[in-house]
């Protein structure tokens, strides 16, 4: 069991270009989730998926898209990365009847130059 | 807007005593209460998870909670190096989790 697994690890984008970060959970979680850390300021909510086929915006969607791909993956794509982007971005997934409890994946580090 | 509030930090506490933590938060319709621990460069790492009022205890960690006075906390016994760390209190509204900062943690040995 991998659990949470997040592609790249580590990425440096120029201003404007556009990525996807991969995002994908072996545990059958109905769930899932974007977040972004930076420093003070803990973990903002970016997008979410309730369930496969739907997605709804957290506390910070704008720049970002998503799509939920099937019930094991969950892609962020930033389709033209500024610097206000570089942060660390998390993948979480939860489960249901587990009352919202959160695994989370390794992390992307993204910086934006 | 949800708020979930922690002192920022650093707690240092010695090696062997109990280290507290704790967390309020603003919405009284909130039913899951989390606690995770993250090390330095690595993701967090759910530790307790609490949905009822009272002590709910896992070896060295006892979380709390106090529904009444919207307060949750994290007790950790016999604190060890290793539990330096930054724990961030989550709280549950709707189908989301609103985080807190986080508390540094440092245990000096």
């Amino acid at each position: 069991n991998a659990g949470v697994t997040q592609t790249p690890k580590f990425q440096v984008l120029k201003t404007g270009q556009s990525m996807t970060l991969q995002c994908a959970q072996d545990m059958n979680h109905n769930s899932m989730y974007w977040y972004r850390q930076d420093p003070g300021m803990g973990l903002r909510l970016i997008y979410y998926s309730a369930s496969e086929g739907t997605t709804d915006k957290g506390e910070v969607p704008n720049g970002y898209n998503v799509s939920r791909l099937n019930k094991r993956e969950f892609s962020l794509r930033l389709e033209s990365a500024a610097p206000s982007q570089t942060s660390v971005y998390f993948c979480a997934s939860s489960g249901v009847g587990v009352s919202y409890e959160q695994y989370f994946g390794p992390g992307t580090r993204l910086t934006v130059t | 807007q949800k708020e979930v509030e922690q002192n920022s930090g650093p707690l240092s506490v010695p090696e062997g005593a109990i280290a507290s933590l704790n967390c309020t938060y603003s919405d009284r319709g909130s039913q899951s209460f989390f606690w995770y621990r993250q090390y330095s460069g690595k993701s967090p790492e759910l530790i307790m998870s609490i949905y009822s009022n009272g002590d709910k205890e896992d070896g060295r960690f006892t979380a709390q909670l106090n529904k009444a006075s919207q307060y949750v906390s994290l007790l950790i016994r016999d604190s060890q190096p290793s539990d330096s760390a930054t724990y961030l209190c989550a709280v549950e509204y709707g189908n989301k989790l609103v985080f807190g900062a986080g508390t540094i943690l440092r245990v000096k040995s």
